[in-house]
Parts: C-alpha cells; sequence; structure tokens
C-alpha cells in the first residue's frame, strides 16, 4: 500500500524568508510520481510542482523547488522569497504511474508573516 | 469558464436523506476521480473511473456510489448520508498518461450532514 506522511501540521515564516516542508513516502510501485499542491483559504487544490521518480532531477519552479531522495523515500518542498501569498495548506502525494491514483499527506499549514 | 465544475459548492443535509454531487469536465479527459476531505487526513480517494464504461472503487468507498453518465460528467451519490459524510469533496480529471497528465480540481463540494 502507498502511504504519505507530513510531519509537520504547522510551520510559519517570515516574508521574503525561505522555508522547507517535509514529506516522506512509501510505495511498491515502480513507476510513480509525487506532487506538491497548494491550498490556500478558497480550499481550491492548486498544483504547485511535479516530480517523476525515475528522474534524478530535482524539478523546479520559479521560488518553489524539490529535494527529492528517492532512496530515502523523501520530498521536500522549498520555498524561497516567501510570499503573503503563500499562506495556505500545502499537500504531498503520490501518484501510481498505472492508475494514476494519488494518495495525500495529511497536509501542513504555511503561514507567512510579514 | 472552469475546466472541472462541481455542484453544489455547499450542502446541509439531514441524516438519512439521499444525496447527489455532480462533477463536470470541458477538458476532455477519460478519467476522473472523486476525493473527501477530511482535517488531519488529507484527501482520500473514493472512486475513479477510466472511461464511461469502466469504473473502481478506492480507498473509502463504503457509503457511496457513483455514475459515469457521459465522458465529462461523473456523479457521487450518497444514499443515506451519515454525520460522519461531512466533508470537503472534491472531483478530479487527467488524462490517460499518468507519467505525464496532471490531476486537475474541481472548487470542491462542501457537505455537512446534520
Amino acid at each position: 500500500a502507498q502511504t504519505v506522511t507530513q510531519s509537520q501540521p504547522e510551520m510559519s515564516v517570515q516574508e521574503a524568508e525561505t522555508v522547507t516542508l517535509s514529506c516522506t513516502y512509501d510505495t511498491s510501485e515502480n513507476n510513480y510520481y509525487l506532487f506538491w499542491y497548494k491550498q490556500p483559504p478558497s480550499r481550491q487544490m492548486i498544483l504547485v510542482i511535479r516530480q517523476e521518480a525515475y528522474k534524478q532531477q530535482n524539478a523546479t519552479e520559479n521560488r518553489f523547488s524539490v529535494n527529492f531522495q528517492k532512496a530515502a523515500k523523501s520530498f521536500s518542498l522549498k520555498i524561497s522569497d516567501s510570499q503573503l501569498g503563500d499562506t495556505a495548506m500545502y499537500f504531498c502525494a503520490s501518484g501510481s504511474g498505472n492508475t494514476g491514483k494519488l494518495i495525500f499527506g495529511q497536509g501542513t499549514t504555511l503561514q507567512v508573516k510579514p | 469558464d472552469a475546466d472541472v465544475t462541481q455542484t453544489p459548492r455547499n450542502r446541509i443535509t439531514k441524516t438519512g436523506k439521499r444525496i447527489m454531487l455532480e462533477c463536470s469536465q470541458t477538458k476532455g479527459h477519460d478519467r476522473m476521480y472523486w476525493y473527501r476531505q477530511d482535517p488531519g487526513l488529507g484527501l482520500r480517494l473514493i472512486y475513479y473511473s477510466f472511461d464511461v464504461k469502466d469504473i473502481n472503487k478506492g480507498e473509502i468507498s463504503d457509503g457511496y456510489s457513483v455514475s459515469r453518465q457521459a465522458q465529462a460528467k461523473f456523479s457521487l451519490s450518497l444514499e443515506s448520508a451519515i454525520p460522519n459524510q461531512t466533508a470537503l469533496y472534491f472531483c478530479a480529471t487527467s488524462g490517460n498518461r499518468p507519467l505525464t497528465d496532471t490531476q486537475y480540481f474541481g472548487p470542491g463540494t462542501r457537505l455537512t450532514v446534520l
């Protein structure tokens, strides 16, 4: 069975600073991929970044980057130059390369302070 | 217009009532999913469908049923609602290539069962 664990229920960061959100996962699949989704107070689920497990290079999207450690089954999200609009709940998810089903972590609430 | 729409956006109902949540998409995707979100648990998969004739149970399908009326429509029903089905419900869609196709989420339906 696939599991995803986010051990930090809440975090805070000062505006313009850098913050890292942690995620560990477990899967029996060989073909899988990993996501970070953002859920602002509007409750819309917004894709932040994705990483294909077969790629060694860490994914980057503007101020967002990941540290993917496949052997350790770790997938952390780094947010640089934090902005007030980054305040949201962040979900880590593991996706099956066969069915497309997503397994989500419990979520981390991030507060960016002015 | 939004690519994935859900109706209603909010609903309050009573224990024992039958309720249907509807999802429509204009992305032309074959795959559709229903998730529920509970505080501290993240999102969990209820049902998923690869096409009109292919419907599968997810992690937590008990108490729910679905109908795929067309490629663009996927409905979730609670035959006899109970209070622990109070949650935020999301519909999502994706293409047929999980390793490259992203899941797109609807805006969610907040359901309260009294």
